[in-house]
């Protein structure tokens, strides 16, 4: 079964730092760009970055860039987030998602996602 | 940078019926880089649609796309219970995504 399955997410303080994961299974992780999605609390859908198949190029949404660091490991079928210096709007719930087995025009898998609140 | 607007904010219509979403680009879009997107609460986004026309695996014929340029439409044929979501449209350009703000389908 194709799946992917975040975890990390959590409570932390604004200017905290936090690493997302994100593990997959079911496909050959090494042939897709992998990209994390993020959705504040009743809002809609946020495109955060994109790291393609082998690791070695890497796009970020200007909210997060600078701050957000996206890597993977294919080793490992493992996509993770570094997020620094975190601010209260970027509380939200961070959903990985797979490249689509088309291109890169889309996303056909979604993990469930993990939540990161920041609050003081 | 691109901006999906979708339209209307909330469809309200009754199972059995005809749903047309609409997205609309504030620039054309190339090469038909638009997809589609159903989210139920508590669920991640499911991937109906992709280059602006083409199902993807496993979606029911109910839902169809069309549409280029700046314009392009989601129209659900005919309303199943388990249709009433929010969906959301989402464009490529090479380097960024770019969703829209959805437009949430709910029982009239």
């Amino acid at each position: 079964e194709v799946q992917l399955v975040e975890s990390g997410g959590g409570l932390l303080r604004p200017g905290g730092s936090l690493r997302l994961s994100c593990a997959a299974s079911g496909f050959t992780f090494s042939s897709y760009a992998m990209t994390w999605v993020r959705q504040a609390p009743g809002k809609g859908l946020e495109w955060v970055s994109t790291v393609s198949s082998i690791g070695g190029v890497t796009y970020y949404a200007d909210s997060v860039k600078g701050r957000f660091t996206i890597s993977r490991d294919n080793s490992k079928n493992t996509l993770s987030l570094q997020v620094n210096s975190l601010r209260a709007e970027d509380t939200a719930l961070y959903f990985c998602a797979k490249e689509g087995w088309f291109g890169p025009d889309a996303f056909d898998i979604w993990g469930q996602g993990t939540m990161v609140t920041v609050s003081s | 940078e691109i901006v999906l607007t979708q339209s209307p904010g909330t469809l309200s219509l009754s199972p059995g019926e005809r749903a047309t979403l609409s997205c609309r680009a504030s620039q054309s879009v190339g090469s038909g880089y638009l997809a589609w997107y159903q989210q139920k609460p508590g669920q991640a986004p499911r991937l109906l649609i992709y280059g602006a026309s083409r199902r993807a695996t496993g979606i029911p014929d109910r839902f169809s796309g069309s549409g280029s340029g700046t314009d392009f439409t989601l129209t659900i044929s005919r309303l199943e219970p388990e249709d009433f979501a929010v969906y959301y449209c989402q464009h490529y350009d090479s380097s960024s995504w770019t969703f829209g703000q959805g437009t949430k389908v709910e029982i009239k």
